[in-house]
């Protein structure tokens, strides 16, 4: 059975910090690792990962997978409020190609 | 409106009561997915739709929940007799093809949270 696991679950900061969330899996015939942001309602896509070693990078946020290790870490620096959120990470593989496999999230909360 | 959007927002049913959930996709989109996601949890695959091919059921946790995809575009979920544990937000998306040379990434609607009393 697909399984993912993120670590923390949840993370408290202040603006300026810089957080590290975690996500490792087992998962037969992997195909890719997707990271999303929820706030209220719909996730919203922030990375699909699917070369180890190859950061994804947006703005402060990046990203990176290790396919050996099975994990993958996303980074956030100079957070700020608005980062305040949960993080999903999901994993593609199996002998599905569209079902996702999801962690639990990471609640991040950013104080000013 | 370029999202994909979900009706209605907010559901509230007597146990017992069949509900159905619609969910529109992104124009252009040939995958669908339906998803629920209970308090405090991740979100729980329950079946995908890809073009004319039959559809992964494989998440769908009774004969009770059952979902369409007519015309290609529009989906409903449907879940009849309904108990309290089905107490969730089910959440739809949808991408670009899936396949063994493409890899897309799915896109979420805002999801109806459906409460059984």
């Amino acid at each position: 059975e697909d399984k993912v696991v993120q670590s923390p679950l949840s993370l408290v900061v202040h603006e300026g910090d810089t957080v590290t969330l975690n996500c490792s899996y087992e998962v037969t015939n992997f195909r890719s690792l997707l990271w999303y942001k929820q706030e209220k309602k719909a996730p919203t896509f922030l990375f699909m990962l699917t070369s180890s070693g190859i950061e994804k990078k947006s703005g402060r946020l990046s990203s990176i997978l290790d396919k050996k290790e099975l994990f993958s870490i996303l980074n956030i620096t100079a957070t700020q409020t608005g980062d305040s959120a949960v993080y999903l990470c999901a994993v593609k593989g199996g002998t599905s190609y569209g079902k996702l496999t999801f962690g639990q999230g990471t609640i991040l909360t950013v104080h000013p | 409106g370029a999202g994909v959007s979900q009706s209605p927002s907010n559901k509230v049913t007597e146990k017992g009561k069949d509900v159905e959930l619609r969910c529109d996709p992104i124009s252009g989109h040939t995958a669908l997915y339906w998803y629920r996601q209970s308090l405090g949890q991740g979100l729980e695959f329950l079946i995908y739709f890809q073009g004319n091919s039959a559809p992964d059921k494989s998440g769908l946790p009774s004969d009770r929940f059952s979902a369409e995809r007519t015309g290609g575009s529009v989906s409903t979920l449907t879940i009849q007799r309904t108990q309290q544990e089905d107490s969730a937000v089910y959440l739809c998306a949808s991408s670009l093809a899936q396949g063994t040379r493409s890899n897309n990434e799915q896109f979420f609607g805002p999801g109806t949270r459906l409460t059984v009393l």
